[in-house]
């Protein structure tokens, strides 16, 4: 399967443990793109990268969150000292800036839980 | 503040059904509006629109882009069960990376 996968599926912790989930984008793809979603909501832009470079953070991102990408292929998302609001879908997403239009495809997800 | 809104948020349909669902837009220096199917899994890309007035078409399924009353709307004929999902549509600005979502419409299609 070449799509975006991500690990793990399902993660549940307890209220301030830290917890990291990984992406890995389709292998081809230059830019990475992490969202949250939460029950009925669409999904919420958290940041994006292009290559190993952090260009956009969203201002709802608090300083607990922090995502890297290294080498410019997977990336990580890191929660530290995690709240029961944390719980949602992480969804990762990645596209090829292929001239002007780019659409993302989505990786299937980790749902975390924060008891 | 850029925001998209989608209606109705849910339907219920029978199969056989044509069924229309909106978008409205308001993204700044917009540059292309989305559409996504999500079941219960991670959304799956569907059509994206930059030209306004122009019909993108695949099977059972079409969209078209109003980009003077900053609207989209998702065609859908002849409805089966299997396209019991929920539709995303996301706008997304010239300058940017950020994909604006909205909370999306919840399509039921019932035998």
């Amino acid at each position: 399967d070449t799509g975006v996968s991500q690990d793990p599926r399902h993660k549940i912790t307890k209220r301030g443990q830290n917890v990291t989930f990984r992406c890995d984008p389709i292998s081809e793809h230059n830019r990475l793109y992490w969202y949250r979603q939460t029950l009925g909501q669409g999904p919420e832009f958290l940041t994006y990268f292009q290559n190993e470079a952090q260009l956009e953070k969203s201002r709802l991102l608090s300083d607990r969150f922090s995502a890297e990408r290294p080498k410019g292929s997977f990336s990580t998302l890191e929660i530290q000292r995690t709240e029961q609001g944390d719980s949602a879908m992480y969804l990762c997403a990645s596209s090829w800036t292929a001239g002007h239009y780019n659409e993302q495809y989505f990786g299937p997800g980790t749902r975390l839980t924060v008891t | 503040e850029d925001k998209v809104v989608q209606s109705p948020l849910s339907l219920v349909v029978h199969e056989g059904d044509t069924v229309t669902l909106n978008c409205s837009y308001e993204v700044t220096n917009f540059r292309s509006l989305l559409w996504y199917k999500q079941e219960k899994k991670a959304p799956t890309f569907l059509f994206m629109l930059t030209s306004s007035g122009i019909e993108k078409k695949s099977g059972r399924l079409s969209s078209i882009l109003d980009k003077k009353e900053l609207f989209s709307i998702l065609n859908i004929t002849a409805t089966q069960t299997g396209d019991s999902a929920v539709y995303l549509c996301a706008g997304r600005p010239n300058t940017g990376n950020q994909f604006y979502f909205g909370t999306g419409t919840s399509l039921t299609v019932i035998p």
